[in-house]
């Protein structure tokens, strides 16, 4: 099935450093999700975006919601090592074929040295 | 309570062996959804339930066989798998149905991690 272009797939980053990562589509969606996954537990919901050019804040991270709909980005602010893990981006359109399904990135591996 | 919950956390499971999976949210959710997932890669859809109906089958083996009692709970059957099937199983709800639009993030569980033997 289609997934979003997740970038970049790993990161290796020292404590305190800011991080970017982003997905593209080549199709537009109504609301972009960014999950954490810790290894060996369930991805958890970090960021909800529903508005085209939404900029939404939690704590240390901000998302945004790109203008054409087909994009979104994730930063973190001065990494810590508990940020460490996988990061995905997801797309949820609310119409057509695929209305309901979440259509993942590949993934970003967050390492964070101290 | 805003969780997702699962059991059991491990299962190892031989390839003649009928076990269960199980998932419970208690959000008022009225979607909920079985995934797959390997090492180090997303989340492959593998059933959908909306309002207690089977909605969504992304042309899984019959060797899995979803169940939701109730709006509150998920069961998936499984039975004569094979070494391949081990993974992170991982069950997640929304607040509406499939077509509730774009208000409809959905909420993960912890998963089960499944050893084939």
């Amino acid at each position: 099935g289609q997934q979003l272009n997740q970038s970049p797939q790993s990161m290796f980053i020292q404590e305190g450093e800011d991080v970017s990562m982003n997905c593209t589509s080549s199709s537009i969606f109504n609301t972009w999700l960014w999950y954490k996954q810790d290894p060996g537990e369930g991805p958890v919901l970090l960021i909800a975006l529903y508005k085209a050019g939404e900029l939404t804040s939690n704590g240390r991270l901000t998302a945004q919601f790109g203008i054409t709909r087909k994009d979104s980005f994730l930063n973190i602010s001065a990494s810590i090592p508990s940020d460490v893990g996988i990061y995905f981006c997801a797309g949820l359109r609310a119409g057509g074929t695929s209305y309901g399904k979440l259509t993942f990135g590949q993934g970003t591996i967050l390492t964070v040295h101290p | 309570d805003t969780e997702v919950t699962q059991t059991p956390k491990h299962l190892v499971m031989g390839m003649t062996n009928k076990k269960s999976l199980k998932c419970e949210q208690h959000m008022g959710h009225r979607a909920m959804y079985w995934y797959k997932q390997k090492a180090k890669k997303p989340p492959e859809l593998m059933f959908v339930y909306s309002y207690e109906k089977l909605s969504i089958n992304e042309s899984v083996p019959s060797r899995f066989s979803p169940e939701c009692p109730n709006s509150s709970l998920l069961n998936l059957h499984l039975h004569a798998l094979q070494p391949e099937d081990s993974a992170l199983y991982l069950c997640a709800s929304s607040q509406y149905g499939l077509a509730g639009g774009s208000y409809n993030e959905q909420f993960f569980g912890p998963g089960t991690r499944l050893t084939v033997l």
